[in-house]
C-alpha cells in the first residue's frame, strides 16, 4: 500500500550544526505538510507544498519538494535548542487521509 | 479562534474499563481526526468524521470507535482497555473540503494510562 518513508528516525547534532530529515512516498503526492512536535507537546503545522520542485523557506528552515512529488526535505540551517522536537512529514491519500511518516527526532547534544 | 480542545487531558484506567474521550474542533471546522500516539512512535491515524459521517478508518480493532456530532464535536470511545492502548490520544480538526487536504490543527491530547 502507499507510504511515506521519513529518514533517520534520530539525528544527534551540535547546536549551531544544521540538520537534515527526508521523506520518501511509495507513489505521487499531491501535496505534501510538514509537522513539529515539542517534547511533550502536540504536533504544530509547519508548511504544505504542493508544486513539484517548489522550495520554500521559514527564517532557518527550507522545504523541497522533489521534482517527480515522491519526496521532500526539511533542513534547518544553525539549529538552536528551540528546534529540538520531532518533525513529521505527511501527505494525503487518494480519500484525502494523511499518510504519516514515522518522524524524525531532533536532539541538540550538549 | 479558540484552538482544539480536549478533554479529559489525563485520566487512569484499569484493563476491562472503558474510556471516552472528547474532542471540541475550531469553530467552523468539520473535520476531526484521532490519532494514536505511543512513546517513540508515530500517529497512528484511528478514523475521520466529516459532517458527521466516519470518512476515513485506520487499521484499529473495533474496540476502538467514534462518533462526531452535529456541532462537529467528536468523541471515541475505547472499550475492554488493554494494557496496550496506555498512550496519547489527539484529535485534530481541519477545515478539509472535499477537492484538497488541509492543514491539521491538534489539540493537546488526552493521556491515556492502563493499569
Amino acid at each position: 500500500g502507499q507510504q511515506v518513508m521519513q529518514i533517520p528516525q534520530y539525528q544527534h547534532v551540535q547546536e549551531g550544526e544544521d540538520f537534515t530529515t527526508y521523506c520518501n512516498s511509495s507513489t505521487t503526492l499531491s501535496n505534501i505538510q510538514w509537522y513539529k512536535q515539542r517534547p511533550g507537546g502536540h504536533p504544530v503545522f509547519l508548511i504544505q507544498l504542493v508544486k513539484s520542485g517548489e522550495v520554500k523557506k521559514q527564517k532557518r528552515l527550507t522545504f523541497q519538494f522533489g521534482e517527480a512529488k515522491k519526496n521532500s526535505s526539511l533542513h534547518i540551517t544553525a539549529t538552536q535548542t528551540t528546534d529540538v522536537g520531532t518533525y513529521f512529514c505527511a501527505g494525503p491519500r487518494s480519500n484525502y487521509q494523511l499518510i504519516w511518516g514515522a518522524g524524525t527526532k531532533l536532539i541538540i547534544k550538549p | 479562534k479558540a484552538g482544539v480542545t480536549q478533554t479529559p487531558r489525563y485520566l487512569i484506567k484499569t484493563r476491562g474499563q472503558q474510556v471516552t474521550l472528547s474532542c471540541s474542533p475550531i469553530s467552523g471546522h468539520r473535520s476531526v481526526s484521532w490519532y494514536q500516539q505511543t512513546p517513540g512512535q508515530g500517529l497512528q491515524f484511528l478514523f475521520e468524521y466529516f459532517s458527521e459521517t466516519q470518512r476515513n478508518k485506520g487499521n484499529f480493532p473495533g474496540r476502538f470507535s467514534g462518533r462526531q456530532f452535529s456541532n462537529s464535536r467528536s468523541e471515541m470511545n475505547v472499550s475492554t482497555l488493554e494494557l496496550g492502548d496506555s498512550a496519547l490520544y489527539l484529535c485534530a480538526s481541519s477545515d478539509s473540503k472535499m477537492d484538497r487536504t488541509r492543514e491539521l490543527f491538534f489539540g493537546e491530547g488526552s493521556r491515556l494510562t492502563v493499569l
